[in-house]
């Protein structure tokens, strides 16, 4: 969906260093979410947020946080203190005010590595 | 804790064969499913979900509650269809979806 941009394509981080992950969206989407895709692990849900200035830790949040001070911006950052953060994420976005069944849409993703 | 198993990481078939990708999934209440896809260069995007019942790019998905199951069928594979795969579920009252680690679907010509 091209109303959901993540931003850099690539990243490259030091070790040490902390790194933030873009995600915007002008779905008007209630919720966010970032996952984690590893090679055969399918994605892990790290943080997800319904509303503004408030977000929930999903199943594998250690080592990272989130802000969301705007509905359509929902920022990452990979902390020094995440062991293993080479891997490709994804966020993604949805409604909830519409109520029902609504699906998750995606957006291109990030690919982290450590140098 | 809920969760989704995909039990095979890869799957191959001919072109022209039917295809089914299987998914299991464990939670005792009223589930919504989910297939998204990921082709090539593409982003994931969602192919069908049980609750639409509907058939797109020709694959269908019965949510089978005896066996949790909802394996993911085609009768005529197309090369086009090879992509990654993945099986979700939703929980009653969730926001979260809980993932399978995804099948791998070639088509040979």
């Amino acid at each position: 969906d091209g109303g959901i941009t993540q931003s850099p394509k690539y990243l490259f981080r030091k070790e040490g260093q902390n790194v933030t992950l873009s995600c915007e969206q002008n779905l008007n989407h209630d919720a966010m979410y970032w996952y984690r895709q590893d090679p055969g692990q399918g994605l892990r849900l790290i943080y997800y947020s319904q509303i503004v200035n408030d977000f929930q830790k999903g199943d594998i949040a250690e080592g990272y946080s989130v802000s969301r001070e705007k509905k359509e911006s929902f920022p990452l950052t990979v902390t020094s203190a995440q062991k293993n953060p080479t891997a490709f994420y994804l966020c993604a976005s949805r409604f909830i005010s519409l109520g029902g069944n609504q699906p998750q849409h995606f957006g291109d993703g990030t690919r982290l590595s450590i140098l | 804790a809920q969760r989704v198993t995909q039990p095979e990481k890869l799957l191959s078939v001919f072109k022209g064969a039917p295809v089914e990708l299987k998914c299991n999934y464990s939670y005792s209440g009223s589930p919504e499913l989910f297939w998204y896809v990921q082709y090539s260069r593409q982003r994931l995007q969602l192919l069908l979900r049980h609750i639409s019942r509907e058939s797109i790019k020709g694959f269908t998905a019965d949510l089978n509650k005896g066996e949790t199951s909802f394996h993911l069928k085609k009768p005529f594979a197309q090369e086009e269809d090879s992509a990654m795969y993945y099986c979700a579920l939703r929980t009653q009252g969730a926001q979260k979806l809980v993932f399978g680690q995804g099948t791998r679907l070639t088509i040979n010509p």
